[in-house]
C-alpha cells in the first residue's frame, strides 16, 4: 500500500534554531514528494517538491528538504526557524496507482511551534 | 487575487439535509480535485476531474455525493441526506499546463452537520 507517516505530531524548536520535520513513505516505484504547510483559516500552500534529481530540495520560505531513498525518508529542514514558521505541515507523496491524474496520499499532518 | 475561491467558506446544517459547495480554481487549470479533511488528519482524496471529465473517484465518496464541473470551469460537490460522519473540511484543489504536480489549494468550506 503507498502511504505517507509523520511521526510527530508536534515539534517545538526555537526562534533562530534548526528545524526538522520527519516524513517517511511507503510506495512502489520512484516517489513523487511534495511539502504544503497550512496556516489557520487557509488552504494548503505548495512548500516544495522532489521528482527527481538532486536529493536536496530547496523550497519557498527558505524551507528545504532531503530526499533519502534507502531510509524512504523525505524529512522538511529549515537552518533558522522564524516564529511566523508555526503552522501545520503536511508531507504527501503522489499516488502513482492513478497514472497522470496528481492524486496525492497526505500524511496526518505536524504542528510546528517556534517559540520567541 | 486570482487563486482558487470556494464557497460557502463555513456550512452548518442539520442531519439529513442537502448541501451544495462550489470551488473555482485558476483560470486555464484544466485538473480539479476534491479532498476531505478531519480533524487532526491529512487531506484524503475524493475526487478528480480533467476539464468536465470526472475521471476518478474516492470510495471514501458514497452514493450520497456527486461532483460536476459542466465547462471544465467551476465544480460542484454536493452531498445529499448528510449525516453527523459527512462533518470536515472540503478542499478544491487546480492544477495546470505544467502538470498535475503543483496543486493549488483553496480556503475550504468547513461543513458542520449538526
Amino acid at each position: 500500500a503507498q502511504s505517507v507517516a509523520q511521526p510527530e505530531d508536534q515539534v517545538n524548536v526555537a526562534e533562530g534554531n534548526p528545524l526538522t520535520v520527519k516524513c517517511t513513505y511507503s510506495v512502489s516505484g520512484n516517489p513523487y514528494l511534495f511539502w504544503y504547510v497550512q496556516y489557520p483559516n487557509r488552504g494548503l500552500q505548495f512548500l516544495l517538491k522532489y521528482i527527481t534529481g538532486d536529493n536536496l530540495v530547496k523550497g519557498s520560505y527558505g524551507f528545504e528538504a532531503e530526499f533519502n531513498k534507502s531510509q524512504t525518508s523525505f524529512h522538511l529542514k529549515k537552518p533558522s526557524a522564524l516564529v511566523s514558521d508555526s503552522a501545520l505541515y503536511f508531507c504527501a507523496v503522489r499516488d502513482m496507482r492513478s497514472g497522470n491524474t496528481g492524486k496525492l496520499i497526505f500524511g496526518q499532518g505536524t504542528t510546528l511551534q517556534v517559540k520567541p | 487575487d486570482t487563486g482558487v475561491s470556494q464557497d460557502p467558506r463555513h456550512k452548518i446544517t442539520k442531519r439529513g439535509q442537502n448541501v451544495t459547495f462550489r470551488c473555482d480554481p485558476i483560470s486555464e487549470h484544466n485538473r480539479l480535485y476534491w479532498y476531505r479533511q478531519t480533524l487532526g488528519q491529512g487531506p484524503e482524496f475524493l475526487t478528480y476531474f480533467q476539464n468536465e471529465a470526472q475521471l476518478e473517484k474516492s470510495r471514501l465518496l458514497s452514493d450520497r455525493f456527486s461532483a460536476e464541473r459542466p465547462k471544465g470551469s467551476f465544480s460542484t460537490l454536493e452531498i445529499q441526506r448528510t449525516e453527523q460522519g459527512d462533518s470536515a473540511m472540503y478542499l478544491c484543489a487546480s492544477s495546470g499546463p505544467a502538470g498535475p504536480d503543483e496543486q493549488f489549494f483553496g480556503p475550504g468550506t468547513r461543513l458542520t452537520v449538526l
